[in-house]
């Protein structure tokens, strides 16, 4: 089982250039959500989505944009990428009445 | 303004019994859930606790009193794979997952 799958696992950008994140998930999830995860701070929420063609955002949107398009994928974007995003990256999906989520394994972006 | 606390680290010994604690002022309440961490891999779900007491599971209990904004995650018979984070998460008023900042458990053998 694949469960979430995040593409790709590690990048390096520069300052100002663009890039996006792909998460996709084959347990048929309404609820996706992609979040941040920095040294000594707890998992912060970026953007989410409660189903196909819907987006919300979180505690920490600025400088992010998503899409869901389809019901199995959940694209995070950084438009001009800051040193500031530089941060471990973690896709998750699930349903609203377990409260349970499933992770991706990570993405890690380095903006120099 | 929400907030959940929890110890950064503890350390204990291969064989003992730990207890993590973790405090939370949120806005509304839904749910309190722990997930573990191992480094450099994604968090994975441990327990959920809805309704005041105790959940065991295996080694594995997890504790709540709504009252008292409190919860405690307690590993019995510690092995060395359990040396990870451990993330205490609450679930708003939204249904949104409120996260503390993650103990770091060392187990020494």
């Amino acid at each position: 089982n694949a469960g979430v799958t995040q593409t790709p696992k590690f990048r390096v950008l520069k300052t100002g250039q663009s890039m996006t994140l792909l998460c996709a998930q084959d347990m048929n999830h309404e609820y996706m959500y992609w979040y941040r995860q920095d040294p000594g701070m707890g998992l912060r929420l970026i953007h989410y989505s409660v189903g196909e063609g819907t987006t919300a955002k979180g505690e920490v949107p600025d400088g992010y944009n998503v899409s869901r398009l389809k019901k199995q994928n959940f694209l995070l974007g950084l438009e001009s990428a800051a040193p500031s995003q530089t941060s471990v990256y973690f896709c998750a999906s699930g349903e609203r009445d377990t409260g349970e989520l499933f992770f991706g394994e990570g993405s890690r972006l380095t903006v120099l | 303004g929400q907030n959940i606390d929890q110890p950064t680290e503890m350390t204990a010994t291969e064989g003992a019994i730990v207890q993590i604690n973790c405090t939370y002022q949120t806005s509304g309440f839904n749910g309190l859930f722990w997930y573990q961490q191992h480094a450099g891999e994604a968090p994975t779900f441990l327990s959920y606790n809805v309704l005041d007491g105790l959940e065991e599971k295996g080694r594995f209990s997890s504790f709540l009193s709504r009252s008292k904004g409190y919860s405690y995650l307690l590993l019995k018979e510690l092995q060395m794979k359990d040396s990870a984070s451990y993330l205490c998460a609450v679930r708003d008023s939204n249904y949104q997952l409120i996260w503390g900042a993650g103990t770091k458990l060392i187990i020494k053998p």
